[in-house]
């Protein structure tokens, strides 16, 4: 069966312009996480979805950052005015439940000009 | 809050050579411990997965022990191949109340040498 997917695979925009990141999760998995990888830091959580709604948004780095997710499947991250610290890889999980393996994505490497 | 460690940063050995990984965590009640690799580019692959009531897990070359008191856990690979070449990162998974995610350590980066 099909991986977790996201999109684009790469992202190159201009300081200041809003992006979005689409994660569509393995089918039936009603857990969906977001996170970011960059140099120096490593993996960082981001938001943790179950179903549609998100209990823990404790990662999310300031409020030009939001998610959402929608029929208990694809969930998009949205940057608004972004900053070049924003550049990044982020990654998508899902898992069949809150404490079952999660699977990730390949991520979208996004980089800010 | 859960934070992980792991040692070395890098690693760089001859084809052949059995090897350790390991990994700390400062919150001991944690659910689960995961080993993944991730390749340049890529993401993450699951290697293992213990359970924090099991002591360890086998999966071909690979072994990750796990002792949750003492806060570590160390993944052996035998008879390293350059195949094995990636980053390795281990990941604490803590359950409770809203809080569901992994703790990520830094990595550690396997060169095998032919």
């Amino acid at each position: 069966g099909a991986g977790v997917s996201q999109s684009p695979s790469n992202k190159v925009t201009e300081k200041g312009k809003d992006v979005e990141l689409r994660c569509d999760p393995i089918s039936g998995h009603t857990a969906l996480y977001w996170y970011r990888q960059s140099l120096g830091q490593g993996l960082e959580f981001l938001i943790y979805f179950q179903g549609n709604s998100a209990p823990d948004k404790s990662g999310l780095p300031s409020d030009r950052f939001s998610a959402e997710r929608t029929g208990g499947s694809v969930s998009t991250l949205t940057i608004q005015r972004t900053q070049q610290e924003d550049s990044a890889v982020y990654l998508c999980a899902s898992s069949q439940d809150r404490v079952q393996p999660q699977h990730f994505g390949d991520g979208t490497r996004l980089s800010i000009l | 809050k859960q934070e992980v460690t792991q040692i070395p940063a890098a690693l760089s050995v001859p084809e052949g050579e059995n090897l350790v990984l390991n990994c700390s965590f400062t919150d001991s009640a944690i659910y689960n411990l995961q080993w993944f690799r991730q390749d340049p580019g890529k993401g993450l692959t699951s290697l293992l997965l213990i359970q924090s009531s099991q002591r360890e897990q086998t999966s071909g070359r690979l072994n990750a022990s796990l002792d949750k008191s003492s806060g570590r856990s160390t993944l052996y690979i035998a008879a390293s191949q350059p195949g094995d070449s990636a980053t390795y990162l281990c990941a604490a998974f803590n359950s409770g109340g809203s809080n569901y995610k992994l703790t990520f350590g830094k990595g550690t980066l396997l060169t095998v040498n032919p």
